[in-house]
């Protein structure tokens, strides 16, 4: 029962241009999202987060977009840069107000890689 | 400002032996929580801890497994009589008493040969 989803194993990008990755979720009590970043053999790195009453999210070149109606949310990043190589997981949480914030749904991870 | 604390790195078991995995959380925070990964797929939630304090252990298997964060030093996940479908990468995060992203260790790469 995979509740949040990314359907994408991999994406390829030329530097300098915009990498989108994707992500869908089944459980409409999430109400709680982001996107965590990893490079082999380290922990996973938070990047940018949004709450289901904004629908967008944006740190320097990342831009995180949420539509509720579709569950789905999307990681922008532009321009892209060789140092953006690595998995990305989009995470999601359903507990806004509560204690278990930490306790977090992950999906499978993209392998984003960004070619000079 | 050290961050989350893990160790052993890399540690290799035979089946049927005990794993003992650390954590340190970062400075200031009170709240630990205790993730695997195995191969191919996402991070899955285990365990929930504060000090002295199991809060949630709804993604811990039913048997073998066991956590704690005592008053004093790290917390630990046991894991008695370890099989080889245990083999995985196990992360430790923390995190302060207030809403705030997860800070994540560099995690324990369990081997059970």
């Amino acid at each position: 029962d995979q509740q949040v989803k990314q359907n994408s194993p991999s994406l390829s990008v030329q530097e300098g241009r915009i990498s989108i990755l994707n992500c869908d979720y089944t459980n409409s009590m999430f109400d709680y999202f982001l996107w965590y970043k990893k490079y082999p053999a380290e922990g996973p790195t938070f990047l940018i987060s949004i709450s289901s009453i904004k629908d967008k999210n944006e740190d320097g070149r990342f831009t995180v977009f949420l539509n509720k109606s579709a569950k789905h949310l999307s990681l922008h990043i532009v321009p892209s840069q060789p140092g953006d190589s690595a998995v990305y997981f989009c995470a999601a949480n359903g507990n806004a107000g509560g204690t278990s914030y930490g306790k977090l749904t992950f999906g499978q991870g993209t392998i984003l890689t960004v070619h000079p | 400002n050290a961050g989350v604390m893990q160790n052993p790195r890399h540690l290799v078991r035979r089946r049927g032996q005990e794993a003992r995995l650390r954590c340190s959380p970062m400075k200031g925070h009170s709240h630990v929580y205790w993730y695997r990964q195995l191969p191919e797929e996402g991070l899955k939630f285990m365990v929930y801890l504060q000090k002295e304090n199991i809060i949630d252990e709804s993604g811990m298997p039913k048997e073998r497994f066991s956590a704690e964060f005592p008053k004093e030093g790290p917390s630990i996940l046991r894991i008695q009589q370890v099989v080889r479908g245990d083999s995985a990468a196990y992360f430790c995060a923390s995190s302060p008493p207030r809403k705030s992203p997860l800070h994540f260790g560099n995690g324990t790469r369990l081997t059970v040969t």
